[in-house]
This record gives structure tokens, sequence and C-alpha cells, in this order.
């Protein structure tokens, strides 16, 4: 079956500091993976996605790349800022459906 | 252009009344989801239409819930009589029809926050 595992939370971290949140995938066929952040008081965001193995998805400072030989899509940030506070979800589609599969979320909270 | 809405961004009710959540796609998008995470937990899929047919709901947990898109525009979701276990925060989100499912980027409403007591 299709499931997403990533690192529990809480997360605190000071300004600039590096940041890595952890995410390994089950998958049948070939998925599609994603990370979607969610600000206080708002929706759901498409961060940045991968479609392929190898394949870097980057946006904000933020990178991910899909690594199919350890089932992970691990996010990184070399300098994060305050604004970066949010619940971080991975998520995959599989390319044989149209339902997306979640983690349970990381709370980052970044502290001047 | 306007994203996806949902209304109410909030609701409190008590078990074994009813409550129905709204969904408005982006304008021009056919796929219409909804999702749920329970507190702490995962978000986790409901439902799935095309226009106005359901194309997979398999993630429906009873028969207290029913989803309509009628007109295959705004999506409602009934929870009838709602339980406790159903608190929880109903996402809805919406994409493009493409050719090659993969490339689909599913956008994501705010949320409506349900709390039954």
């Amino acid at each position: 079956g299709n499931s997403v595992t990533q690192m529990e939370g809480p997360v605190t971290l000071s300004e600039e500091a590096f940041l890595t949140i952890n995410c390994t995938y089950t998958a049948t066929g070939y998925p599609s993976l994603f990370w979607y952040v969610q600000y206080p008081g708002e929706g759901l965001q498409l961060l940045l996605k991968a479609t392929k193995a190898d394949d870097k998805g980057s946006n904000k400072g933020f990178e991910a790349t899909y690594r199919k030989e350890t089932t992970s899509f691990h996010l990184e940030k070399g300098s994060v800022q305050v604004s970066d506070s949010a619940v971080y979800f991975c998520a995959l589609k599989s390319n044989t459906g149209n339902q997306f599969y979640f983690g349970t979320g990381t709370s980052l909270t970044v502290i001047p | 252009e306007a994203g996806v809405t949902q209304f109410p961004s909030h609701s409190v009710i008590e078990k074994g009344q009813t409550v129905t959540l709204r969904c408005d796609p982006i304008s021009g998008h056919d796929n219409l989801y909804w999702y749920r995470r329970v507190m702490g937990k995962e978000i986790k899929f409901l439902l799935h239409f095309v226009k106005e047919s359901k194309q997979d709901e398999s993630g429906m947990p009873n028969n207290r819930f029913l989803a309509e898109r009628t007109g295959g525009t705004y999506s409602t979701l009934k929870v009838q009589p709602a339980e406790l276990e159903d608190s929880g925060v109903y996402f809805c989100a919406s994409s493009r029809r493409l050719a090659g499912a993969t490339q689909e980027t599913q956008y994501f409403g705010p949320g409506t926050r349900l709390l039954v007591l």
C-alpha cells in the first residue's frame, strides 16, 4: 500500500539554523512526492514537489530530493527564518490513483 | 485567480446534530477532493469528484457522511448525525484534469474545523 512517515514534532529552532524534516514513504508504482506547508490560520499550500527519482524540488530556500533507493524525500533549508514557523506535511501521490497520502505533519517553530 | 474556499471556518455542534460543510473549488477545476485530519494524525482522503460524479469514495468512514457536487461546481459534505469522533479539520482540494495523473497538483482550502461535543 501507500503511506508516508515523517519525523515527529514539534521542532524548535533558532533563526538561521539548519532545518531537516525527515520523510520516508512506501508506495506502489511510481509516486510523485510533495511537501505542503500550513501557516497559522491558513490552508495547506504546496511548497515543492518532485515527480521522479533523483528530481530535486525547491522553493523559498527549501529543498527536497526524491531518493528512490532510500524511499525518502527529506525537507531541508539552510537558514530558517521566523516566518517559516508552520506545520509541514510530506505527501505522495501514486501514479495509479488520484488521492494524496499524507504524513502526520511536523510543527516547526523558529525563535528569534 | 481565487483559491479554494471553504465554509464555515469553524463549527461547534453537539453529538447527534447535523452539520454541512461547503467547498468552492478553483474555477475550472474538474477534480474536487475532501480530506480530513483528526487531531494530531495524518490527513486522510475521504473522496474524489470528477465534475459531478463520485470517482472514488473509498475513504468515507461510514454512511453518516454524504457528499454531493450538484452541477459540478461547489461541493457539500454533510455529517448526520455527528459523533464525537467526527471532530477534526476537513480540507477540500481541487485540481485540473491532466493527461498524466502524476502531474496533477492539488490546491487546498483553509479547512473547516469541526468540533463535536
